[in-house]
This record gives structure tokens, sequence and C-alpha cells, in this order.
């Protein structure tokens, strides 16, 4: 079953919008919670990641907001460009020692930016 | 770039033979974990190695095998090939410890079973 489940499937953001994506876990366990951003015929490629002892963390124009009561998270990207058209995967992962590298990822958002 | 090589970048197999892809793992991580992503989906966890043991495993069968070698480098093994196998097969490395969830990827060998 999946663990992480990811909305919406796409989106369509006009060039300088907000793109906003969403995650859910149900996992109580998970302890850390990349994104990570995927062009086609590439690797995916780390973006930002949080930690549920903080409710937001931003860098440049991505931010990520958690809310560990809810069990969710979300990614913003403010003044979307048309280079951040892209797959955009949320994860998460137990860092326990019984679980190291278990990344459980979400389905994936395909973001496209207009001009 | 992550400082994690795969090769070969695409392969062609037909049904029943077997594949083995390589891995290098970025400089001074000891941690490598080899993922699965079908078109359109997210990744799917195969397993994991470290310090060249398999340290956790996901839901594939025993003709999925793995190695690590003492420089952190890495292979997947995958005998009796089936169509289903057809992917995308990712390596990512991590330093492990209690950064084990930072993972850098590779760019993925793109695998067509016939």
């Amino acid at each position: 079953q999946q663990q992480v489940k990811q909305s919406p499937q796409s989106l369509i953001v006009q060039k300088g919008g907000i793109s906003i994506i969403n995650c859910a876990y149900e996992n109580t366990a998970f302890d850390y919670f990349p994104w990570y951003q995927q062009f086609p015929g590439k690797g995916p490629a780390l973006l930002i990641a949080i930690r549920p002892d903080v409710s937001e963390k931003k860098e440049g124009r991505f931010t990520i907001s958690f809310n560990k009561s809810a069990k969710q998270f979300s990614l913003h990207i403010m003044d979307s460009q048309p280079g951040d058209s892209a797959t955009y995967f949320c994860a998460a992962i137990s860092t326990g020692t019984d679980s190291w590298g278990k990344l459980q990822f979400g389905a994936g958002t395909q973001v496209v930016v207009t001009p | 770039e992550t400082g994690v090589t795969q090769s070969p970048t695409h392969l062609i197999k037909t049904r029943g033979q077997q594949v083995t892809l390589r891995c290098s793992s970025q400089s001074g991580h000891n941690t490598v974990s080899w993922y699965q992503q079908a078109l359109g989906q997210g990744p799917q966890f195969i397993f994991q190695y470290y310090r060249e043991e398999e340290n956790g495993r996901g839901n594939f069968p025993p003709r999925f095998s793995g190695l690590q070698f003492p420089n952190y480098s890495s292979e997947l093994n995958v005998n009796a090939l089936e169509l289903d196998d057809s992917a995308l097969y990712l390596c990512a490395s991590s330093p492990g410890g209690a950064s084990g969830g930072i993972q850098y990827f590779g760019a993925g060998t793109r695998l067509s079973v016939l």
C-alpha cells in the first residue's frame, strides 16, 4: 500500500504564480521528509527537506510547510518559472537504525509552468 | 551533479535473460539503495546495502539481488527478466548514520525487456 499520498497528479501554473503540492502520511515513525525534483530522463534531485520538529522551511523560492498533528506536508513554489516544469515527488523515511534508506515516495506531481 | 554514477544508461534485454546494473556512490558515502521507477510512478525501494551487507529489502522477489564492494560501489542483478521489469533503475547513495535520510540519486539505467 502507498504510505505517502500525493496530490494533485498534475498542475498547470502561469509564470510568476504559486505551485502547491500536498502530501499526507500515516506512519508516525517517519522523521525526515524530503522533496525531489525530476526532469525527463534524469534521476530525482533533492530539492528541500524537513524534520517534524520544524513547521516550515524555506530555501529560495521553495517552502515546505509541515503539520505534524495532521500528518501532512506541502511544497510551495513561489514565483514559478518555466524552468521549474518537472515532476515533483514528496517522500518520507524513518531514520531509525532498523529502517535506514527506505524512502517511501508519493506518486508524483507533474508541474507545467506556462510563459 | 550528485557524484552518483550509473552504468549503462540504457539496456535492452529479452524475457528470461539476466542483467547487471552498476552504481558508483558519492565519495564518502557508505550506503547504497536501489529503486525501481516504472513509467509515471514514484520510485519503489528494492533494497539497501550498508558496509557490504543487505540492510533492508522492499517487496521484490529473490531474483532481484545485489552486491556492495569494499569501495562502496554496488551492483543490482536481475535474473529471469520479465516484461514488467522494464523500468528506470535508480541508485542512491547516502552517508548513513544519523543523516541516513539524505539520499542522492544517480541518473538511472533505463531497462527495456522485450
